[in-house]
């Protein structure tokens, strides 16, 4: 059974702490994304890697960064955490083709007080 | 960037038949058309995708119109678990990480 993890499901932060997501599939997929969803946006981008050490930019990068070191793990770092990050946070992985479906983990609800 | 509409919400009786439909006037001859349902307190799963042809699987059917400027995924007879929110996107070729997400429709069956 394919899969997509996330390292918490939920985790609970306060402003100006480093936060790490971490993201591991076990597909050998070369594209893995990091997304948030707020209620009323639906999922947004927030940055995508196309390979190892290759990144990114999506919709909303800012306060964001991302590391891929090796091919099934991707993580998304949040610097120093605010207040308006607080939001669910969804990492998916997918083929190299638009024809790919992409396969999402069950997300990370962040909470940053 | 390619985008979709489709209504916030629809409701369905058990064992109907639920057609959600998605407009997507601006689709590109190379947008593969995607469908993924993402039920509570879960990440988003795929359900089916198609280019030009209707498509069928084991979860649901996709029809496409001919100029592709709409599709409507086909819930056969629709279950209690099949009330999820339905995202239709359109999904490049190659630069298929440029994709909208959108709102999509919420599901909701009716025992």
């Amino acid at each position: 059974d394919v899969k997509v993890t996330q390292s918490s499901r939920y985790l609970v932060k306060r402003t100006g702490e480093k936060v790490f997501l971490e993201c591991v599939q076990d597909m050998d997929h070369e594209n893995m994304f990091w997304y948030r969803q707020d209620p009323g946006l639906g999922l947004r981008l927030i940055y995508f890697s196309y390979d190892v050490k290759m990144k990114e930019k999506g919709d909303i990068p800012e306060g964001y960064s991302v590391s891929r070191e090796k091919k099934e793990r991707f993580s998304l770092i949040l610097e120093s955490a605010s207040t308006n990050q607080t939001s669910m946070y969804l990492c998916a992985s997918t083929g190299m083709t638009g024809r790919n479906e992409q396969f999402f983990g069950p997300g990370t609800r962040l909470t940053v007080l | 960037d390619a985008k979709t509409t489709q209504p916030n919400s629809m409701e369905s009786n058990e064992e109907e038949p639920v057609h959600l439909p998605c407009n997507h006037s601006t689709i590109s001859g190379t947008d593969y058309i995607h469908w993924y349902r993402q039920l509570p307190s879960q990440g988003p799963e795929y359900v089916i995708h198609g280019l030009t042809s209707n498509v069928n699987n084991r979860m649901a059917s996709l029809a496409i119109a001919e100029d592709r400027k709409s599709s409507t995924l086909i819930l056969h007879r629709a279950t209690l678990r099949d009330a999820a929110v339905y995202y239709c996107i359109l999904r490049a070729i190659y630069n298929f990480n440029k994709f909208y997400f959108g709102s999509g429709t919420k599901l909701n069956v009716k025992p």
